[in-house]
């Protein structure tokens, strides 16, 4: 069946960088785009960024512009996502969705299970 | 750009209906037909329920459907069932530069 499954919970302090993998399996890599979705504790959902699997482009919202970076190993049918500069305001569930190769995006799933991460000194 | 206007939270009984709105502008539930609806049980991943403003998955039971009506989007589920209770998202494409936009989301309790 079509999976996402994220790498562990992590534990950071502020100013540092954390990295997430998102591994899939049960579809080819390359036929979806991912994005990178997380959820601050309680609340609603936030969109962050996209990855064309098959080229590589990625694009982000102006919120993490310069802050993110979504990148993809086609060989091993993963993306990752960095998010740099931590702030206790970024402790929160990430998750990356699947949507469709055509843009615009109308659909995610399946999610991955979440990864957090937790931003504290 | 604000995140789509969803009520904070709508119950109602086991075998009734409830319809949970998603208000946006012009800019993006308005100006597509790209709403999606989330469910999203405690400590759970977000499930797709509606994509397209009204379509369903494979595997969605058919008491959830979905619309649109000018700049606002609802998800209705019919025959609430104890399992419906659950957070619950909209999301909509809005344009190249906002790109995606999610509700606030609403909590349903079926008491």
């Amino acid at each position: 069946q079509v999976q996402l499954v994220q790498s562990g919970a992590e534990v950071k302090k502020p100013g540092a960088s954390v990295r997430i993998s998102c591994k899939a399996s049960g579809y080819i890599f390359t036929s979806h785009n991912l994005h990178w979705v997380r959820q601050a504790p309680g609340q609603s959902l936030e969109w962050m960024g996209w990855i064309d699997t098959d080229n590589g482009n990625t694009e982000y919202s102006q919120k993490f512009q310069g802050r993110v970076a979504i990148t993809r190993d086609t060989s091993a049918s993963t993306a990752y996502m960095e998010l740099s500069s931590l702030r206790s305001e970024d402790t929160a569930v990430y998750y990356c969705a699947r949507a469709r190769l055509v843009i615009p995006p109308n659909w995610f799933d399946p999610w991955g299970q979440g990864t957090l991460v937790t931003v504290s000194s | 750009q604000s995140a789509l206007t969803q009520p904070r939270s709508v119950s109602e009984s086991p075998g009734q209906s409830v319809t949970i709105s998603c208000t946006g502008t012009s800019s993006d539930v308005g100006g597509y037909n790209h709403v999606s609806w989330y469910q999203q049980h405690p400590g759970k991943a977000p499930k797709l329920m509606i994509y397209d403003v009204s379509r369903r998955p494979s595997g969605v039971p058919d008491r959830f459907s979905g619309s649109k009506s000018g700049n606002t989007a609802s998800l209705t589920i019919s025959g609430l069932q104890t399992e419906d209770e659950a957070d619950y998202y909209c999301s909509s494409y809005a344009g190249s530069y906002t790109f995606v936009l999610f509700g606030g989301g609403t909590k349903l309790t079926v008491l």
